[in-house]
């Protein structure tokens, strides 16, 4: 089965340099959510994207942006980046029916980045 | 390779009664393992990590290293505990963390 694709794996930049990370959802999902994980921390969400409308915002700075398609993939915009930005940024999808369920979320691999 | 497995993709108790989400990992170091909660449309939460062995609204989980297990349990299931659960496993010098695929728990009146 497809799973959440996140391109690229790896990144390298330099400071002050920008960056665009890119999620590709789970077919049919209509969620993203992006999550900055920091050496030994744990994620941190970002925000969300559902029906490509921001559905929710978290601890992301104001250098970073993010958007979702037409085709419902997402790209995290990164730009003047700093040593501390240095992490992975896992991406998860999900499918939001019309239930009183929990949704389930499936997560990406994560693209490290790594600022120098 | 690093692994995290959760048999359970569902899981549905009575309120009251005892809940267990299984978790099992795989990996040949020294792994850090984590629950992380979901409720519905909301975004992941931590809910416990091994090393500090807290006790967070009634769940706490033992590592278990000769099992490879991470269970995460309660004695007594609120209907509030209905969600999404994720157990994680993070490379303490890598920073880079593996989830399981999730177990929802759905906890009934």
């Amino acid at each position: 089965a497809a799973g959440v694709i996140q391109s690229p794996r790896h990144l390298i930049k330099e400071k002050r340099e920008t960056a665009t990370l890119k999620c590709y959802p789970i077919p049919r999902h209509d969620t993203v959510y992006w999550y900055q994980q920091g050496p030994g921390q744990d994620p941190q969400f970002l925000i969300s994207f559902y029906e490509k409308m921001q559905s929710d915002k978290g601890s992301i700075p104001d250098r970073f942006s993010a958007q979702q398609f037409s085709d419902y993939h997402s790209e995290l915009n990164m730009s003047s980046l700093e040593l501390g930005d240095s992490a992975l940024y896992f991406c998860a999808s999900s499918f939001h029916t019309y239930s009183d369920r929990t949704y389930e979320q499936y997560f990406g691999p994560g693209t490290r980045l790594t600022v120098t | 390779a690093q692994r995290v497995t959760q048999p359970e993709k569902l899981l549905s108790v009575f309120k009251g009664a005892p809940v267990e989400l299984k978790c099992n990992y795989s990996y040949s170091g020294s792994p850090e393992l984590f629950w992380y909660v979901q409720y519905s449309r909301q975004r992941l939460q931590l809910l416990l990590r091994h090393i500090s062995r807290e006790s967070i609204k009634g769940f706490t989980a033992d590592l278990n290293k000769g099992e490879t297990s991470f269970h995460l349990k309660k004695p007594f299931a609120q209907e509030e505990d209905s969600a999404m659960y994720y157990c994680a496993l993070t490379y303490t010098n890598a920073g880079k963390s593996t989830f399981g695929d999730g177990t929802t728990l759905t906890v009934k009146p």
